[in-house]
């Protein structure tokens, strides 16, 4: 069965860091998102990507995060400079045509510790 | 405001028992009401997506309602196994956006 993989599955960096953290969504879905859950709280939306371009983003997506469809096949969030807060784990999703109305299947998610 | 509330915050039950798992919104105008499980450390999964028209919805053990005019959901599961063990959550889509909008989650502890 087709699923969405991510990587690294843990990243640990410096605050003031740079981090890319990738994702391969399913082959054929037209709608990407990310999402992040910090430790024991809910999980938050991010951002929504359509048609190479953002469709959604949240409060929480200022402009230390950027997403990229660098290829056919990876989808990425940047953030530029890490600060001790973004640690958390951050999921990448997708879905098929119906877009919102559609499931969306999660990867395992990118455990992101930042020091 | 959009918002999704879950009872109970987690639950304790033994293995082969039933359960019931509850969510209510005010979310506005409603879109679907998905529920997904959650294992701990791993990304979540999706049990049943649910539409305004739906009043319930299988998928295996695991059985979802929804009252549209009452804006509550609830997800019953039927004999319980050790795998069940993990956080459910419940979830709506919705807004003017369709974003969607997560419940803090429930954490459902199955015992042998």
């Amino acid at each position: 069965e087709p699923e969405v993989t991510q990587t690294p599955s843990h990243q640990v960096t410096q605050m003031g860091q740079e981090v890319i953290l990738r994702c391969v969504p399913i082959s054929n879905h037209l709608y990407f998102y990310w999402y992040r859950q910090i430790l024991g709280q809910k999980v938050e939306f991010l951002v929504s990507f359509y048609n190479n371009e953002i469709s959604e983003k949240s409060e929480i997506f200022d402009d230390q995060f950027s997403v990229e469809r660098p290829d056919g096949s990876n989808f990425t969030l940047k953030i530029r400079s890490t600060k001790l807060e973004d640690s958390a784990m951050y999921f990448c999703a997708s879905s098929g045509q119906g877009g919102h109305q559609e499931t969306q299947y999660f990867g395992p998610g990118t455990r992101l510790l930042v020091l | 405001k959009n918002q999704v509330e879950q009872s109970p915050q987690s639950l304790i039950i033994l293995e082969g028992k039933n359960c019931t798992l509850q969510c209510n919104y005010t979310v506005s105008p409603f879109s679907n009401l998905r529920w997904y499980k959650q294992d701990t450390g791993r990304g979540p999964v999706s049990l049943t997506i649910m539409t305004f028209s739906e009043n319930t919805k299988s998928n295996g053990r695991y059985t979802a309602t929804l009252d549209a005019d009452t804006k509550q959901s609830s997800l019953h599961i039927t004999a319980s196994q050790l795998s069940d063990s993990a956080s459910y959550i419940c979830v709506v889509s919705g807004g003017s956006n369709y974003q969607l909008i997560w419940g803090a989650g429930t954490k459902l502890i199955i015992k042998p």
